[in-house]
């Protein structure tokens, strides 16, 4: 079955990085885009972005152009999404989610990662 | 960038009743690419109706979807204690993919 593993939360200080993962199974990896939606506590869900594994072309919300960064592993059928500069803003579950190459719906999600930037 | 607009934001309903969620959409969108999902409390969301009238797999058929341009729904043709959650809108018609606000669906 489709499964997409994200770790369950990160802390990072105010002004770092940190690269979040997403490890698929269960289905070809290059053949459907992969996509990161945020989701701050008690808010509605944000698109950040999407890459296609296959050739890592990637398209972005402009609001997340300087804060995201989408790759992939094809090797280890895993995608990353990198944001940089975090601040409290920044603190919110980021999910990977599987896009249905036919029907464009998002048909699977990861767990999220809760990532919280504190000091 | 295409802004959908979800109403009620918040509605209880009691068992039985018909429930109907509206999303209005800034700019006419194929209806092929208006999606919802449903949400429960520390869950991720789920695909529930895609293509603005198809149930995703597991729906109960009590769910139908309607719309087209710029204007959809979601009813519940009788509530059920099960159907509590908040529902997301969505367009994968043009970037940036944007969703609606979301409706909180409670229980009476």
């Amino acid at each position: 079955q489709v499964q997409l593993q994200q770790p369950g939360a990160e802390l990072v200080r105010p002004g770092a990085s940190v690269k979040l993962s997403c490890k698929a199974s269960g289905y070809t990896f290059t053949s459907y885009w992969m996509n990161w939606v945020k989701q701050r506590p008690e808010q509605g869900l944000e698109w950040i972005g999407r890459i296609d594994p296959y050739d890592s072309e990637t398209h972005y919300n402009q609001k997340f152009k300087d804060k995201a960064i989408l790759t992939v592993d094809k090797s280890s059928s895993t995608a990353y999404m990198q944001l940089s500069s975090l601040t409290s803003e920044d603190s919110a579950v980021y999910y990977c989610a599987r896009e249905n190459i036919i029907t464009t719906v998002v048909d699977h999600w990861g767990q999220g990662t809760l990532v919280t930037v504190s000091a | 960038e295409i802004v959908l607009t979800q109403s009620p934001a918040l509605m209880a309903a009691s068992p039985g009743e018909k429930v109907t969620i509206t999303c209005s959409v800034s700019s006419s969108i194929s209806s092929s690419n208006l999606h919802w999902y449903q949400q429960k409390s520390e869950t991720s969301p789920k695909p529930w109706i895609y293509g603005t009238s198809n149930l995703a797999s597991g729906v109960p058929v009590r769910f139908s979807g309607s719309g087209s341009g710029t204007s959809y729904s979601l009813t519940i043709s009788s509530m059920e204690a099960e159907d509590a959650a908040t529902y997301y809108c969505q367009q994968w018609s043009s970037y940036p993919f944007t969703f609606g606000s979301g409706t909180k669906l409670e229980i009476k």
